[in-house]
């Protein structure tokens, strides 16, 4: 079965620290993404990757940075985290057509105070 | 601009009832629509979904209904029961988007027995 995990769970970082959110995919997937989740707004892309050393801009790039060492790990990176970046954070991984499932982790959920 | 609406965000059906969830769309060049169904502390999961070529795509008890003139599908949810209890999203996307989804803000079921 699909498996994509996320670390840390949870998370509080400070107003201006780097926070580095991690996902791996035990899938062989070529496609990684990066989501946020908050009330009203549903899930918006952040980031997402096409295969190892890709990064592409989604919709709210701004803030984030992504990076895509490998086929199994996907980084989001908060350079300067920000209290409207609190949210939480769900990755997923999905093969390469347009009509094949996406599978999500199990969310970060990150407070920046 | 939220270009995959979803009419409601909560829903309160009784146990047994048919539950009908909305969804409308703006880009005519979406051809994929899936709807996740996520339990609260999960990540999203893959509930069913249907491609632009046809008007009605039924798997159990869950079933689409696609409109492709007027734009909009609904997600029917026959006999529901509360382990139905959970955030719906309904998502588009197009062939030359290499699987990028757009989620609607989903809507929140909740079944009470």
């Amino acid at each position: 079965e699909a498996a994509v995990t996320q670390s840390p769970r949870n998370k509080v970082a400070v107003t201006g620290g780097k926070v580095t959110l991690s996902c791996n995919q035990t899938n062989n997937h070529n496609n990684m993404y990066w989501y946020r989740q908050d009330t009203g707004h549903g899930l918006r892309l952040i980031h997402y990757s096409y295969g190892a050393g890709s990064t592409e801009k989604g919709d709210i790039p701004d803030g984030y940075k992504a990076s895509r060492p490998s086929q199994e790990n996907f980084s989001l990176i908060l350079e300067l985290a920000t209290p409207s970046q609190t949210s939480v954070y769900f990755c997923a991984s999905g093969e390469r057509s347009n009509q094949d499932t996406q599978y999500f982790g199990p969310g970060t959920r990150l407070l920046v105070l | 601009q939220q270009q995959v609406r979803q009419s409601s965000q909560s829903l309160t059906v009784w146990e047994g009832e048919t539950a009908i969830l909305n969804c409308s769309y703006e880009n005519s060049a979406f051809d994929y629509f899936p709807w996740y169904q996520q339990f609260p502390g999960e990540g999203p999961a893959l509930l069913i979904a249907i491609r632009s070529v046809s008007d009605k795509k039924e798997d159990g008890r869950f079933t689409i209904f696609f409109n492709k003139r007027e734009k909009n599908l609904s997600l029917h949810i026959k006999d529901s029961q509360p382990g139905d209890s959970a955030t719906y999203f309904c998502a588009a996307n197009y062939g030359s988007s290499g699987n990028k989804l757009i989620f609607g803000i989903g809507t929140l079921l909740s079944v009470k027995p």
